[in-house]
């Protein structure tokens, strides 16, 4: 299994960053995907996660209604959408296959990816 | 809806036994698995202990997990501290979608 996360860096308040993973290993169709960020120094906060198929989202309520997050099942990529990032945004963004069963916990990490957002 | 309470840090000499506890809030620990997690400095976590007490491939057998109903919690117990197990560790478990993440132990092996 791996998960390889991009598309992190510096960024304004107020402004948009994607994020993405590229999955490889396994049947990524099979498996719930979220993702989970770690802020400076502090722990670990699951803002989004989104059914095998993509029907199904949640999201934190630090994030609803600012993020969202999608997968291209055909690509074997996961995305994250981020909107009107706020200093407080600022973390490392993991990026985590959920276990079989989708709700227990995480299978497998990614390297994550370093997003600052600052003036 | 839960919280889960971890000691913010301890510490063991190589070769010797430590347990981490991770206390649940309200409802029992028992309804949902305990899942912990390794993160070493600088690095990404890594899942050590899944469904309450099992151990994914690769995973040496001095780490274990268990549950407490008597004192609603999780315990993980690393045995033979090697310098290496020197992390921080995570205690989660879950409510409908959502997980709950402990606010993490420093394991200082010295």
């Amino acid at each position: 299994v791996q998960l390889v996360e991009s598309g992190g860096g510096l960024i304004q308040p107020g402004g948009s960053l994607r994020l993405s993973c590229a999955a490889s290993g396994f049947s990524f169709s099979s498996y719930a995907m979220s993702w989970v960020r770690q802020a400076p120094g502090k722990g670990l906060e699951c803002v989004s996660t989104i059914s095998s198929g993509g029907g199904m989202t949640y999201y934190a309520d630090s994030v609803k209604g600012r993020f969202t997050i999608s997968r291209d099942n055909s690509e074997n990529t996961l995305y994250l959408q981020m909107n009107n990032l706020r200093a407080e945004d600022t973390a490392v963004y993991y990026c985590a296959k959920r276990d079989s069963s989708g709700w227990y916990g995480v299978d497998n990490w990614g390297q994550g990816t370093l997003v600052t957002v600052s003036s | 809806n839960f919280m889960l309470t971890q000691p913010h840090s301890v510490s063991e000499s190589p070769g010797k036994t430590v347990t981490i506890s991770c206390i649940r809030s309200s409802g029992s620990i028992a309804s949902n698995y305990v899942q912990w997690y390794q993160q070493r400095p600088g690095s990404a976590p890594t899942t050590v202990i899944y469904e309450d007490n099992q151990r994914p491939s690769g995973v040496p057998d001095r780490f274990s997990g268990s549950i407490d109903s008597s004192s609603n919690s999780a315990s993980l117990t690393i045995s033979g501290l090697k310098t290496e197990d020197d992390a921080d560790y995570y205690c989660q478990s879950y409510y409908s979608s959502n997980w709950v993440f402990g606010g993490g132990t420093k394991l200082t092996v010295l």
